[in-house]
């Protein structure tokens, strides 16, 4: 079965410093890749998504990840945070079910950004 | 386009009780999800339904049922609702052959 982990349950980090996310997986094949981001009280917001192809990927809001296969991992980054980045921020690896896509989660990241 | 609603946005519930969480989504898409939310253990896949009229279960399902009769509505019921229930349940849709899950606001319930 498939699994992720999400080693920091929070970080926190300065207005306009660099920020990374670390994700690890594992997964028998190769995955397909996730990050989505929950403000407080809200539902998740897809980041970016990994298929195939091109292992960095860019994302909305500035963020992007980059696939290693070698390290299985899907670090999130940005290289300049803005307050409003505050927020948690999930992992998750899916695998495609008979036309459905299930997913599993990390425990996510809390990020908190100081002024 | 509202996308995926949810309904109620919260609720207090009273253990042994029989609760419906509705999940409807106006974007046809084939697939829905229902996760539960619980603080230090990330989302967890409860059922899923590919298409409608099928079903499966996802990697916590003991407590829950679900029906898919139609595309747009997937509703969790919980048959007698216990303690270890309260959390945030949120329902997701994707398209079929799209891998990307979209997300409902979530309800957040308590059963005291």
């Amino acid at each position: 079965a498939q699994s992720v982990t999400q080693p920091d349950i929070h970080i926190t980090v300065s207005e306009g410093a660099s920020l990374e996310l670390r994700c690890n997986y594992s997964y028998g094949a190769t995955p397909y890749l996730f990050w989505y981001v929950q403000s407080p009280g809200q539902g998740l917001q897809l980041l970016l998504k990994y298929f195939s192809g091109d292992t960095l990927v860019q994302g909305i809001k500035g963020f992007e990840a980059e696939f290693k296969r070698s390290q299985s991992s899907f670090n999130l980054r940005k290289p300049s945070v803005h307050w409003s980045d505050a927020a948690e921020y999930f992992c998750a690896v899916g695998i495609l079910t008979g036309g459905g896509n299930k997913l599993t989660f990390g425990t996510g990241t809390q990020l908190k950004v100081e002024l | 386009i509202a996308g995926i609603t949810q309904a109620p946005t919260s609720q207090i519930l009273a253990a042994g009780r029989r609760m419906t969480l509705r999940c409807t989504q106006d974007m046809r898409h084939n697939a829905m999800y229902w996760y539960r939310q619980d603080l230090g253990l990330g989302l967890r896949l409860i059922h899923y339904s590919n298409t409608a009229g099928t079903t499966g279960k996802g990697e916590v399902p003991d407590g829950y049922s679900v029906s898919r009769a139609n595309t747009d509505d997937f509703p969790l019921t919980l048959a007698s609702a216990v303690p270890s229930q309260t959390s945030v349940y949120f329902c997701a849709s994707s398209p079929t052959g799209e891998e990307t899950q979209y997300f409902g606001p979530g309800t957040r319930l308590l059963v005291l």
